[in-house]
């Protein structure tokens, strides 16, 4: 089975700092890793994702994580943030196999940006 | 990208009554959907996965006969809470997965449920 632990439930950044929210998972088998982010009152829209390759990934609204294999981790990291970053970040895995594919999240990270 | 549409975004209903949630891939055919449940300030319990055409499978300590789940045609899974009680209030979201396509679940907007 896999698991995953977000290890910060809430972190404040001044708006235009960087940030990284940390990710490390659990597994016994190879897996794909995700980051998600939650708005208020809706649902998850995916960040980025590593399935195979390059250990850096390059997602949406510019932000990046690397896969980490000997760590088991998957941070996600933003140089620059913006308010309209406040938001829920969920970081998720899943095995690579056939049929149904059920994500493991983690706690979610609260990334709130002050001005 | 993949749109997944959920219906009603909100709703309130008095203890006792039941409430069905619909999840429609509305450009793509999902033979598997799945349906979790938000606690405030919690992450994604997953709930149960929906297959069409046959009996969702319901993960460990979900009441299948409170939460019935029905995936009848390739873009629709809709989920019944049946019996609403207040501790059944929660945020719902559905996810879809595209057949052929690896890696990625598109996630519906989330349904509130609020029990009187």
């Amino acid at each position: 089975a896999q698991s995953v632990t977000q290890l910060d439930s809430q972190v404040p950044v001044f708006e235009e700092a960087p940030v990284e929210l940390r990710c490390n998972y659990s597994s016994s088998v190879s897996v794909y890793l995700f980051w998600y982010v939650q708005y208020p009152n809706q649902g998850l829209q995916l960040l980025l994702k590593y399935l195979s390759g390059s250990t850096l990934v390059k997602g949406i609204n510019g932000f990046e994580a690397e896969f980490n294999k000997s760590q088991t981790s998957f941070h996600l990291r933003k140089p620059s943030v913006h308010i309209s970053d406040t938001a829920e970040y969920f970081c998720a895995v899943r095995t690579p196999y056939q049929g149904a594919q059920k994500l493991v999240f983690g706690q979610g990270t609260r990334l709130t940006i002050n001005p | 990208g993949a749109v997944v549409s959920q219906h009603p975004s909100w709703v309130i209903c008095k203890s006792g009554t039941s409430v069905k949630i619909e999840c429609r891939s509305l450009d793509f055919q999902a033979t598997t959907m799945f349906w979790y449940r938000q606690f405030p300030k919690q992450s994604l319990m997953l709930m149960a996965t929906s297959n069409e055409g046959s009996k969702a499978t319901y993960e460990q300590g979900v009441e299948k006969d409170k939460f019935l789940i029905n995936h009848a045609s390739l873009t629709l899974s809709t989920l019944t809470v049946t019996s609403a009680h207040p501790e059944d209030s929660s945020f719902y979201i559905c996810s879809a997965q595209r057949e052929g396509l690896t890696g990625e679940l598109f996630f519906g907007e989330g349904s509130r449920l609020t029990v009187l």
